[in-house]
């Protein structure tokens, strides 16, 4: 079956730590996305890619960092500049304007 | 950013009941989508309504636009209890149909 998947579904970091966050994607959909969502809130869009190579900042960028080697991956680090890195991570892909969504990864700090 | 805001925040109907809710917008949309999120799950694309239509159906849900009010409403009728999650409105910007900016959604039990 098509879909998105990310990995690991629970993650904890300790302090100073950099963590990677793994969405892959076998739909064949050139733009891939991260978001962040926070309990009892919308999400907030990090990073964006419209094709392989290529990526653009979202709203809440800083802390973050990401890269697009490959179609079908667009891992996620969550630096030790993130202050507050507690969140459900979402991954999603599209090929037009309807996005499909991973199930999250959820990060927390120990 | 987070442009749009749903209302209201939590709705609880019985299961046959209809469920309505809203999203109001700040700026100029292509087109406006609304997405489900069951607990703990990712987002699933519902229906896309573009600019220049009022109203789309698909299944047993409805989803006005009103361009000059800046606002829709989803409409789910005959509720079911697999109907109980959280429903998020989405826009972009006519510069970038790439950012999508997402309310705070609105929660629906539906009780059987």
């Amino acid at each position: 079956d098509g879909g998105i998947t990310q990995s690991p579904k629970y993650l904890f970091r300790k302090e100073g730590q950099n963590v990677t966050l793994s969405c892959e994607q076998n739909l064949n959909h050139d733009a891939m996305y991260w978001y962040r969502q926070d309990p009892g809130q919308g999400l907030r869009l990090i990073y964006y890619s419209q094709i392989v190579n290529d990526f653009q900042k979202g709203d809440i960028a800083e802390g973050y960092s990401v890269s697009r080697e490959k179609k079908e991956s667009f891992p996620l680090t969550v630096t030790s500049a993130q202050k507050n890195p507690t969140a459900f991570y979402l991954c999603a892909s599209s090929q037009g304007a309807a996005q499909h969504f991973g199930d999250g990864t959820r990060l927390s700090i120990l | 950013s987070q442009q749009g805001e749903e209302d209201p925040q939590a709705l609880s109907i019985q299961e046959g009941e209809n469920a309505t809710m809203n999203c109001s917008y700040k700026t100029s949309i292509n087109n406006l989508q609304w997405y489900r999120q069951n607990s703990g799950r990712g987002l699933v694309h519902l229906i896309l309504i573009r600019s220049n239509e009022r109203e789309k159906h698909s299944g047993r849900l409805r989803v006005t636009l009103d361009t000059s009010k800046k606002s829709s409403s989803l409409l789910i009728t005959a509720s079911r209890a697999a109907d109980t999650a959280s429903y998020f409105c989405a826009t972009a910007p006519p510069s970038n149909d790439y950012k999508l900016s997402f309310g705070a959604g609105t929660t629906v039990t539906v009780r059987a």
